[in-house]
């Protein structure tokens, strides 16, 4: 599978710890989106990097977020004294500048007992 | 702000019944809609954009600008149509990377 790549694919972790995502976009892909999705509703924005640029940052995303693209290729997601609250799937998205589509990967759930 | 409202959470019909869908925007620049569709443990992926007008698995969406609706279609619905549907609006402008999407809406086709 040559798609865009999340791990882990699941994660239990109990309230107060620290996590890390990875995603791994289409090769060549530039940009690099964060979404969250929790239950009943759809993808919501979180971040969005350009190359190495991290570019825009939601409003969900509080200050116990913070998301990587070191080298404009890989990026990390980390939610830092994880809550209840944060328990949802993580969307990692990669595409091209002069093509609207993005390419999504298949997520990373997390569940924050 | 932009909003997108996909007022049915579940629909079911029988195979070889028309289907729709139903999405409106809420949106003060110029938009582009899309529909993305997931299938049972599969990943997000883009079943068509307004701006292709193109007919995919032969579902069809026509952009209403008057109605601000974005409603997918299909005459005849197969059982493999069953999934998740989302509609999704791209942000104009300098925040064109930017999605926004609906709650979603599972699609039952029952044979």
């Amino acid at each position: 599978d040559t798609g865009v790549s999340q791990d882990p694919r699941h994660k239990i972790t109990k309230r107060g710890q620290n996590v890390t995502f990875r995603c791994d976009p289409i090769s060549e892909h530039n940009r690099l989106y964060w979404y969250r999705q929790t239950l009943g509703q759809g993808p919501e924005f979180l971040t969005y990097f350009q190359n190495e640029a991290q570019l825009e940052k939601s409003r969900l995303l509080s200050d116990r977020f913070s998301a990587e693209r070191p080298k404009g290729s890989f990026s990390t997601l980390e939610i830092q004294r994880t809550e209840q609250g944060d328990s949802a799937m993580y969307l990692c998205a990669s595409g091209v500048s002069k093509n609207t589509e993005a390419f999504f990967g298949q997520g990373t759930r997390l569940t924050v007992v | 702000a932009q909003r997108v409202t996909q007022p049915e959470k579940l629909l079911s019909v029988f195979k070889g019944a028309p289907v729709e869908l139903k999405c409106n925007y809420s949106y003060s620049g110029s938009p582009e809609l899309f529909w993305y569709v997931q299938y049972s443990r599969q990943r997000l992926q883009l079943l068509l954009r307004h701006i292709s007008r193109e007919s995919i698995k032969g579902f069809t969406a026509d952009l209403n600008k008057g109605e601000t609706s974005f409603h997918l279609k299909k005459p005849f619905a197969q059982e493999e149509d069953s999934a998740m549907y989302y509609c999704a609006l791209r942000h104009s402008g300098g925040s064109n990377y930017k999605l926004t999407f609906g709650k979603g809406t599972l699609l039952t086709v029952n044979p």
